[in-house]
């Protein structure tokens, strides 16, 4: 019962390094998300994919590029790291249905850019 | 706009007492989704229920219960008889329209003590 798995799950970069955060899911889902937790700002959504091959932007994707080769992975890049992108991110996965449907979570990766 | 406010940031109550989590929503869609999860300590989100616009019925889940009222734009949570294990972050989220792609838009979290 793998669910979502997320790679790595804690991470330290300096300033202008670079990074993929790896999500990968075992339930087929069609859709895919990326999103960012910061303190007192709930989740916020990075960027989105509704199938393989396909990716558009959310609410906060500047400095975060994406990829979706294939359709159980899902994979979130940082190119220039920024103090600012230090969040908890997660990965989460969903398939349509009537309406939507409930998303499933992985367990977080905590990236701290200094 | 689509929007998710959950007011309250913190709560302290102590075991035993019932409780209630509050979200009032902002969409211009008839259709739309509702969803509470839960963040516990260990980091992970929980999901709780997922209510769609045209379904005003209460719920109620074991010591859970979810009050729907689209008069008031709102979807609020009760625990009752909170225990420790209740203590999390609780959020509420909004997903809108019906061709939707899930995309959940959430609110700012509650973090809910419950005392021994």
């Amino acid at each position: 019962n793998a669910g979502v798995t997320q790679t790595p799950k804690f991470r330290v970069l300096k300033t202008g390094q670079s990074m993929t955060l790896l999500c990968a899911q075992d339930m087929n889902h069609e859709y895919m998300y990326w999103y960012r937790q910061d303190p007192g700002m709930g989740l916020r959504l990075i960027h989105y994919s509704v199938g393989e091959g396909t990716t558009a932007k959310g609410e906060v994707p500047d400095g975060y590029n994406v990829s979706r080769l294939k359709k159980q992975n899902f994979l979130l890049g940082l190119e220039s790291a920024a103090p600012s992108q230090t969040s908890v991110y997660f990965c989460a996965s969903s398939r349509p249905g009537t309406g939507a449907t409930e998303a499933f979570f992985g367990q977080g990766t905590r990236l701290t850019v200094v | 706009a689509q929007k998710v406010t959950q007011a309250q940031t913190e709560i302290s109550v102590v075991e035993k007492e019932d409780v209630t989590l509050d979200c009032v929503y902002e969409t211009r869609d008839t259709t739309y989704y509702l969803f509470w999860y839960k963040q516990p300590p260990s980091g992970e989100l929980v999901f709780l229920i997922r209510r769609n616009s045209f379904d005003e019925q209460n719920e109620i889940s074991g010591r859970y219960s979810w009050n729907f009222q689209k008069s008031t734009s709102s979807f609020n949570f009760t625990i009752t008889a909170s225990q420790v294990v209740d203590s999390a972050v609780y959020f509420c989220a909004l997903v809108h329209g019906s061709g939707n792609t899930g995309k959940l838009i959430f609110g700012q979290g509650t973090t809910l003590q419950v005392k021994p």
